[in-house]
C-alpha cells in the first residue's frame, strides 16, 4: 500500500499570509494526487485533483503542484474561511490512502 | 442538485449489528463507484473501499476486509455499509463519497467529488 505523509501536522498563520502544505508519497504516484479541505463538523470538500487542477467553484488562491512523490498545496492569501484541516489523497492505486492531515489555525 | 444523503446517527452496543445508508440523487447512481471513508474521533480520514452500484462489484481496503460489508440497491439509488458485530473501536463518523474521474488524454484521475454529510456511529456498552 502507498503511504502518504503530510507536513506540517499543524500550521499557525494569519489572514493574508501565503502558506504551503506538503505531501509525500512512499512511491511515485505520477500526478494522481487530490487535496481536500475539511471544516469542523463537515464533510471533506475536494479542492484540487490531478495534483494541480482546481475543482470547479474553488477560489483561485488555492493551487497545487508536484508530481512523482512530492506535492504541495499553496494558499496564496489566507482568508478567514480557509482555517480548516487539509488532507492529501493518492488515487494512483487502491487503497486510495490519505495523508494524516494538516490543521491550519489562526495565529 | 447532485447529492449523497446518509442515514442518521446510531448508538449501538458491542456485538450488535448495524447497516447505514447513503442515497444518491441528481445523477446516474449506477454509473459511479461509491466510496466509504472512516474518521475516528479527532483523527484523519481512512479509506475503507468502494462499491459499484451498477453490479455491486466491491473493492475493500485490506485494513477493512472482513470487518465490514458494502452493498447497494440500485433500484433506490442507495449504498450501504454494514457490520455484523460492532466493537467499541468502530466508533467513528462514516462518510460515503462519489468516485468521479477526470479524463486527461486517456488517463483517468479519480477523486471523491461529492460527499455525504456523514453518519456518526457510537458503540458503547
Amino acid at each position: 500500500d502507498i503511504q502518504m505523509t503530510q507536513s506540517p501536522s499543524s500550521l499557525s498563520a494569519s489572514v493574508g499570509d501565503r502558506v504551503t502544505i506538503t505531501c509525500r508519497a512512499s512511491q511515485s504516484i505520477n500526478s494522481y494526487l487530490n487535496w481536500y479541505q475539511q471544516k469542523p463538523g463537515k464533510a471533506p470538500k475536494l479542492l484540487i485533483y490531478a495534483a494541480s487542477s482546481l475543482q470547479s467553484g474553488v477560489p483561485s488562491r488555492f493551487s497545487g503542484s508536484g508530481s512523482g512523490t512530492d506535492f504541495t498545496l499553496t494558499i496564496s492569501s489566507l482568508q478567514p474561511e480557509d482555517f480548516a484541516t487539509y488532507f492529501c489523497q493518492q488515487s494512483f492505486s487502491t487503497p486510495y490512502s490519505f495523508g494524516q492531515g494538516t490543521k491550519l489555525v489562526i495565529k | 442538485e447532485v447529492q449523497l444523503v446518509q442515514s442518521g446517527a446510531e448508538v449501538k452496543k458491542p456485538g450488535e449489528s448495524l447497516k447505514i445508508s447513503c442515497k444518491g440523487s441528481g445523477y446516474s447512481f449506477t454509473n459511479y463507484w461509491i466510496g466509504w471513508v472512516r474518521q475516528m474521533p479527532g483523527k484523519g480520514l481512512e479509506y475503507m473501499g468502494i462499491i459499484y452500484p451498477g453490479d455491486s462489484d466491491t473493492r475493500y481496503s485490506p485494513s477493512f476486509q472482513g470487518q465490514v460489508t458494502f452493498s447497494a440497491d440500485k433500484s433506490i439509488s442507495t449504498a450501504y455499509l454494514q457490520w455484523s458485530s460492532l466493537k467499541a473501536s468502530d466508533t467513528a463518523i462514516y462518510y460515503c463519497a462519489r468516485r468521479y474521474y477526470y479524463d486527461r488524454s486517456g488517463y483517468y484521475f479519480f477523486t471523491f467529488d461529492i460527499w455525504g454529510q456523514g453518519t456518526l456511529v457510537t458503540v458503547s456498552s
